[in-house]
């Protein structure tokens, strides 16, 4: 079992649709982090969660340290979202272990 | 904002030569650089941390012999992939968080990606 997991893998939606992405991982972390993943391979960070809920412009995210659960959404998708979604966790020493990530296409 | 300027962004080198990649942190100090490896369609995997002024600390199953990692200074850290093999042809990227700001997530490169041949 991957120590973080993310679902889906694979995500079309439809220029507008709001967009979940979830996040598990299998023990306790520092912080989660939300990445993007553009096709070049260039990595922008996009959130960094230790509790609770962050906002910025379209994108939240949110987790939950007690179901070891966290969320990305995105509010009114536009095709330029189109990326691989990357959630990692965290853990001592600054430590960074990555889910397989989710490809999100949004169709004009 | 936070810049990781990673060089070169494409290589293409012949077996048993060696490749040096370069990652500067521009405008923030970095006392800790990460080096990761991503496989196609595969996820990032850490390969080895890279502290200033000491030895990297490298992930179990990495060949610390083979992917020399150097962090002279507060804002460069080279990984020099030694005597390269088409096995080890991959995208590589660093990341660093600044030192003074570790609240603030990770910073990454633009990455590299090596070909061996």
């Amino acid at each position: 079992k991957n120590e973080v997991e993310q679902s889906p893998q694979n995500l079309t939606a439809q220029e507008g649709e709001f967009i979940t992405i979830n996040c598990s991982y299998s023990v306790g972390i520092s912080a989660l982090h939300w990445l993007q993943q553009h096709p070049g391979g260039g990595i922008v960070s996009l959130f960094m969660l230790s509790s609770g809920k962050k906002k910025h412009g379209r994108l939240i995210a949110t987790i939950n340290i007690q179901e070891k659960h966290s969320s990305l959404h995105i509010t009114a998708s536009h095709p330029r979202d189109s990326a691989v979604y990357i959630c990692a966790k965290e853990t001592s020493g600054s430590r960074l272990t990555f889910g397989e990530g989710t490809q999100l296409t949004v169709n004009p | 904002g936070a810049v990781v300027s990673q060089h070169p962004s494409r290589v293409i080198c012949k077996s048993g030569t060696s490749v040096k990649i370069e990652c500067r942190s521009l405008d923030f100090q970095a006392t800790t650089m990460f080096w990761y490896r991503q496989f196609p369609k595969q996820s990032l995997m850490l390969m080895a941390t890279s502290n200033e002024g000491s030895k990297a600390t490298y992930e179990q199953g990495v060949e610390k012999d083979k992917f020399l990692i150097n962090h002279a200074s507060l804002t460069l850290s080279t990984l020099t992939v030694t005597s390269a093999h088409p096995e080890d042809s991959s995208f590589y990227i660093c990341s660093a968080r600044d030192h003074w700001t570790q609240s603030y997530g990770y910073t990454f490169g633009s990455g590299t990606r090596l070909t061996v041949v």
